[in-house]
């Protein structure tokens, strides 16, 4: 069954730094990749994903990711964080076919002013 | 606007009652998912449904149970089987294409 490891339970950084929230995900055939984020009390708001192509993924509000095969990661950037990124953001997995979403464990992102 | 909606937002229920959550979706997905979220558990799936009229357990189907009788309405009934009943539950959907799922806003059930 897959399954998707998220490094970090709590990750806080400063206004203005950069980020780095790790996931890593069983090895599988061909996988389809994706990150969400949580605002308290709310659904879940798709950033990005990858399905294909190019292993450079861009999102909504200057988060990117990395596809790596290699190493089974999908790790998630962002140069510069806002005090409005404060929320929990979970990466998620999808085997090819029907199989439901599989999801992390979630990473709380603080940020710091 | 299409999406989806759950209803009610928060809930509160006696321990032992049986309590149905409401998902409704004009997306015209045909598949359908319940999540429930607990503090640093993530999102474990309860059941899913691809067709109306049919539906599989997830990995805590255990407790609950769901309805696929028309493709806009999945409801998923909490038992007083379910030993910890209290958490936050999303309702999903899925697009064939492209893998896209959709999340509604949401349900808290708080058992007393």
């Amino acid at each position: 069954a897959q399954s998707v490891t998220q490094l970090d339970s709590q990750v806080p950084v400063f206004e203005e730094a950069p980020v780095e929230l790790r996931c890593n995900y069983s090895s599988s055939v061909s996988v389809y990749l994706f990150w969400y984020v949580q605002y308290p009390n709310q659904g879940l708001q798709l950033l990005l994903k990858y399905l294909s192509g190019s292993t450079l993924v861009k999102g909504i509000n200057g988060f990117e990711a990395e596809f790596n095969k290699s190493q089974t990661s999908f790790h998630l950037r962002k140069p510069s964080v806002h005090i409005s990124d404060t929320a929990e953001y979970f990466c998620a997995v999808i085997s090819s076919g029907n199989t439901p979403l599989v999801f992390g464990k979630g990473t709380r992102l603080s940020v710091i002013a | 606007d299409g999406g989806i909606t759950q209803s009610p937002k928060y809930l509160f229920r006696k321990e032992g009652q049986n309590v149905t959550l409401s998902c409704e979706q004009n997306l015209n997905h045909d598949a359908m998912y319940w999540y429930r979220q607990d503090p640093g558990q993530g999102l474990r799936l309860i059941y899913y449904s691809q067709i109306v009229n049919d539906f599989q357990k997830g990995d805590i189907a255990e407790g609950y149970s769901v309805s696929r009788e028309k493709k806009e309405s999945f409801p998923l009934t909490v038992t007083s089987a379910q030993k910890n009943p209290t958490a936050f539950y999303l309702c999903a959907t899925r697009t064939a294409a492209n893998y896209g799922y959709t999340f509604g806003s949401g349900t808290r059930l708080t058992v007393v």
